[in-house]
Protein backbone atom coordinates (compact mmCIF):
# COMPACT_ATOMS: atom_id res chain seq x y z
CA UNK A 1 0.00 0.00 0.00
CA UNK A 2 1.27 3.34 -0.83
CA UNK A 3 2.06 6.06 2.19
CA UNK A 4 0.02 8.34 0.73
CA UNK A 5 -2.85 7.47 -2.25
CA UNK A 6 -4.75 10.45 -4.24
CA UNK A 7 -6.95 9.68 -6.88
CA UNK A 8 -5.07 10.79 -10.19
CA UNK A 9 -7.90 11.51 -12.11
CA UNK A 10 -7.70 14.10 -14.44
CA UNK A 11 -10.87 15.88 -13.23
CA UNK A 12 -12.32 17.96 -16.33
CA UNK A 13 -14.45 20.61 -14.81
CA UNK A 14 -16.09 23.73 -16.46
CA UNK A 15 -15.53 26.89 -14.68
CA UNK A 16 -17.53 27.83 -11.71
CA UNK A 17 -18.09 24.12 -10.53
CA UNK A 18 -16.73 22.94 -7.14
CA UNK A 19 -14.47 19.74 -7.03
CA UNK A 20 -13.25 17.82 -4.58
CA UNK A 21 -9.92 16.01 -4.21
CA UNK A 22 -9.82 12.86 -1.22
CA UNK A 23 -6.07 11.37 -0.21
CA UNK A 24 -5.56 8.68 2.27
CA UNK A 25 -2.31 8.23 4.31
CA UNK A 26 -1.15 5.08 6.11
CA UNK A 27 1.49 6.80 8.79
CA UNK A 28 -1.00 7.01 11.53
CA UNK A 29 1.68 8.68 13.68
CA UNK A 30 2.02 11.07 10.69
CA UNK A 31 1.66 14.32 12.25
CA UNK A 32 1.66 17.66 9.52
CA UNK A 33 -0.25 17.56 6.28
CA UNK A 34 -0.10 20.09 3.17
CA UNK A 35 -2.07 20.73 -0.37
CA UNK A 36 0.62 21.83 -2.64
CA UNK A 37 -0.12 22.70 -6.63
CA UNK A 38 2.52 22.20 -9.30
CA UNK A 39 1.85 23.45 -12.80
CA UNK A 40 3.26 21.76 -15.77
CA UNK A 41 7.34 21.54 -15.12
CA UNK A 42 7.21 23.45 -12.57
CA UNK A 43 8.02 22.97 -8.82
CA UNK A 44 5.35 22.15 -6.27
CA UNK A 45 3.90 25.16 -4.28
CA UNK A 46 2.47 25.05 -0.91
CA UNK A 47 -1.05 25.84 -1.24
CA UNK A 48 -2.40 25.24 2.41
CA UNK A 49 -1.70 23.18 5.51
CA UNK A 50 -4.55 20.85 7.08
CA UNK A 51 -5.60 20.97 10.68
CA UNK A 52 -7.80 18.96 12.05
CA UNK A 53 -10.21 21.58 12.75
CA UNK A 54 -10.25 22.15 9.13
CA UNK A 55 -9.35 25.52 7.49
CA UNK A 56 -10.38 27.45 4.26
CA UNK A 57 -8.45 29.98 2.25
CA UNK A 58 -10.49 32.13 -0.43
CA UNK A 59 -12.41 29.23 -2.79
CA UNK A 60 -10.16 26.41 -1.12
CA UNK A 61 -11.24 24.37 2.03
CA UNK A 62 -8.89 21.13 3.44
CA UNK A 63 -10.52 18.72 6.11
CA UNK A 64 -8.00 16.29 7.96
CA UNK A 65 -10.24 13.25 9.62
CA UNK A 66 -6.89 11.57 11.45
CA UNK A 67 -9.23 8.49 12.41
CA UNK A 68 -10.04 7.58 9.18
CA UNK A 69 -5.91 8.61 8.13
CA UNK A 70 -8.33 11.08 5.05
CA UNK A 71 -7.48 14.13 3.67
CA UNK A 72 -9.66 16.03 1.66
CA UNK A 73 -9.30 19.33 -0.75
CA UNK A 74 -12.71 21.30 -1.93
CA UNK A 75 -12.50 23.83 -4.45
CA UNK A 76 -15.47 25.96 -5.36
CA UNK A 77 -15.94 27.95 -8.64
CA UNK A 78 -12.97 26.81 -10.23
CA UNK A 79 -11.38 29.23 -12.41
CA UNK A 80 -9.15 28.39 -15.49
CA UNK A 81 -5.94 29.15 -13.45
CA UNK A 82 -6.60 26.40 -10.82
CA UNK A 83 -5.75 23.60 -13.72
CA UNK A 84 -2.70 21.92 -12.03
CA UNK A 85 -1.86 18.58 -10.41
CA UNK A 86 -2.86 18.90 -6.94
CA UNK A 87 -0.27 17.37 -4.06
CA UNK A 88 -1.13 15.45 -1.21
CA UNK A 89 1.56 15.48 1.21
CA UNK A 90 1.76 14.19 4.93
CA UNK A 91 4.87 14.51 7.11
CA UNK A 92 6.75 11.93 8.62
CA UNK A 93 6.17 11.31 12.31
CA UNK A 94 9.65 10.94 13.86
CA UNK A 95 12.54 9.00 14.13
CA UNK A 96 15.03 9.20 10.65
CA UNK A 97 12.13 10.39 8.83
CA UNK A 98 11.58 13.09 11.18
CA UNK A 99 11.25 15.73 9.04
CA UNK A 100 10.25 14.63 5.70
CA UNK A 101 7.41 14.44 3.44
CA UNK A 102 6.11 12.34 1.12
CA UNK A 103 4.09 13.01 -1.95
CA UNK A 104 1.11 11.22 -3.20
CA UNK A 105 1.03 11.04 -6.97
CA UNK A 106 -1.18 13.79 -7.43
CA UNK A 107 -4.54 14.34 -9.14
CA UNK A 108 -4.69 16.26 -12.40
CA UNK A 109 -7.20 19.07 -12.40
CA UNK A 110 -8.23 20.65 -15.61
CA UNK A 111 -10.54 23.58 -15.64
CA UNK A 112 -12.12 24.61 -19.09
CA UNK A 113 -14.35 27.42 -20.18
CA UNK B 1 8.91 35.24 1.88
CA UNK B 2 10.15 32.10 1.90
CA UNK B 3 12.00 32.00 -1.55
CA UNK B 4 14.22 29.67 -2.85
CA UNK B 5 16.56 30.11 -5.88
CA UNK B 6 18.32 26.98 -7.80
CA UNK B 7 21.01 27.39 -10.52
CA UNK B 8 20.94 26.64 -13.36
CA UNK B 9 17.40 26.10 -14.37
CA UNK B 10 17.99 24.19 -16.88
CA UNK B 11 21.47 22.16 -18.39
CA UNK B 12 22.08 19.88 -20.82
CA UNK B 13 25.94 17.92 -20.57
CA UNK B 14 27.93 14.53 -22.03
CA UNK B 15 27.75 12.05 -20.51
CA UNK B 16 30.28 11.51 -17.86
CA UNK B 17 30.92 14.64 -16.78
CA UNK B 18 29.97 16.10 -13.35
CA UNK B 19 27.21 19.11 -12.91
CA UNK B 20 26.62 20.91 -9.55
CA UNK B 21 23.29 22.91 -9.10
CA UNK B 22 22.81 24.93 -6.62
CA UNK B 23 19.93 25.91 -4.01
CA UNK B 24 19.50 29.11 -2.24
CA UNK B 25 16.76 30.19 0.64
CA UNK B 26 16.80 33.81 -0.45
CA UNK B 27 14.92 35.32 2.55
CA UNK B 28 14.92 33.37 5.60
CA UNK B 29 17.82 30.50 6.93
CA UNK B 30 17.15 27.03 6.60
CA UNK B 31 18.61 24.44 9.04
CA UNK B 32 17.41 21.51 6.64
CA UNK B 33 17.04 21.34 2.45
CA UNK B 34 15.75 18.39 0.72
CA UNK B 35 16.77 17.24 -2.91
CA UNK B 36 14.24 15.33 -4.88
CA UNK B 37 14.05 14.19 -8.31
CA UNK B 38 10.99 14.20 -10.16
CA UNK B 39 10.98 11.78 -13.47
CA UNK B 40 7.76 12.54 -15.96
CA UNK B 41 4.40 11.88 -15.09
CA UNK B 42 6.13 10.66 -11.60
CA UNK B 43 5.56 12.30 -8.02
CA UNK B 44 8.81 13.93 -6.29
CA UNK B 45 10.97 10.98 -5.46
CA UNK B 46 13.41 12.29 -2.04
CA UNK B 47 16.81 11.84 -3.02
CA UNK B 48 18.70 13.17 0.55
CA UNK B 49 18.20 15.66 3.45
CA UNK B 50 20.83 18.45 3.42
CA UNK B 51 21.97 19.75 7.23
CA UNK B 52 23.80 22.06 7.41
CA UNK B 53 27.24 21.41 9.18
CA UNK B 54 26.55 17.92 8.43
CA UNK B 55 26.56 15.25 5.99
CA UNK B 56 23.90 14.65 4.21
CA UNK B 57 21.50 11.62 5.14
CA UNK B 58 20.65 9.65 1.52
CA UNK B 59 17.13 7.70 0.71
CA UNK B 60 17.83 3.89 0.10
CA UNK B 61 19.02 3.65 -3.28
CA UNK B 62 20.42 6.64 -3.89
CA UNK B 63 24.20 6.59 -4.39
CA UNK B 64 25.70 9.00 -2.00
CA UNK B 65 29.34 9.02 -3.96
CA UNK B 66 27.39 9.77 -7.44
CA UNK B 67 25.16 12.74 -5.87
CA UNK B 68 27.44 14.63 -3.95
CA UNK B 69 25.65 17.38 -1.29
CA UNK B 70 26.87 20.13 0.13
CA UNK B 71 25.16 22.50 3.00
CA UNK B 72 27.84 24.75 3.68
CA UNK B 73 26.05 27.53 5.24
CA UNK B 74 22.20 28.35 6.50
CA UNK B 75 21.42 29.82 2.93
CA UNK B 76 23.15 27.30 0.12
CA UNK B 77 23.04 23.78 -0.53
CA UNK B 78 24.64 21.78 -3.66
CA UNK B 79 24.17 18.65 -5.42
CA UNK B 80 26.69 17.46 -7.84
CA UNK B 81 25.36 14.91 -10.27
CA UNK B 82 29.12 13.26 -10.70
CA UNK B 83 30.31 11.03 -13.92
CA UNK B 84 26.52 12.01 -15.12
CA UNK B 85 24.65 9.53 -17.29
CA UNK B 86 21.86 9.44 -19.54
CA UNK B 87 19.26 7.64 -17.08
CA UNK B 88 20.34 10.90 -14.69
CA UNK B 89 18.28 12.84 -16.62
CA UNK B 90 15.53 14.02 -14.67
CA UNK B 91 13.83 17.09 -13.08
CA UNK B 92 16.11 18.18 -10.00
CA UNK B 93 14.35 20.10 -7.21
CA UNK B 94 15.43 21.73 -3.78
CA UNK B 95 13.09 22.64 -1.00
CA UNK B 96 13.75 24.48 2.40
CA UNK B 97 12.68 24.07 5.58
CA UNK B 98 12.89 27.63 7.58
CA UNK B 99 14.90 27.34 10.75
CA UNK B 100 12.09 27.13 13.75
CA UNK B 101 9.10 26.93 11.30
CA UNK B 102 6.77 24.30 10.82
CA UNK B 103 7.21 21.56 8.49
CA UNK B 104 6.16 22.73 5.23
CA UNK B 105 9.06 22.99 2.50
CA UNK B 106 9.35 25.64 0.46
CA UNK B 107 10.51 24.71 -3.22
CA UNK B 108 13.31 26.11 -5.79
CA UNK B 109 12.00 26.29 -9.24
CA UNK B 110 13.83 22.88 -10.59
CA UNK B 111 17.00 22.29 -12.52
CA UNK B 112 16.15 20.32 -15.86
CA UNK B 113 19.17 18.17 -16.13
CA UNK B 114 19.43 16.41 -19.68
CA UNK B 115 22.51 14.16 -20.32
CA UNK B 116 23.40 13.16 -23.68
Amino acid sequence: RKEVEQDPGPFNVPEGATVAFNCTYSNSASQSFFWYRQDCRKEPKLLMSVYSSGNEDGRFTAQLNRASQYISLLIRDSKLSDSATYLCVVNHAGGTSYGKLTFGQGTILTVHP
Amino acid sequence: GAVVSQHPSRVICKSGTSVKIECRSLDFQATTMFWYRQFPKQSLMLMATSNEGSKATYEQGVEKDKFLINHASLTLSTLTVTSAHPEDSSFYICSARILAGGFEQYFGPGTRLTVT
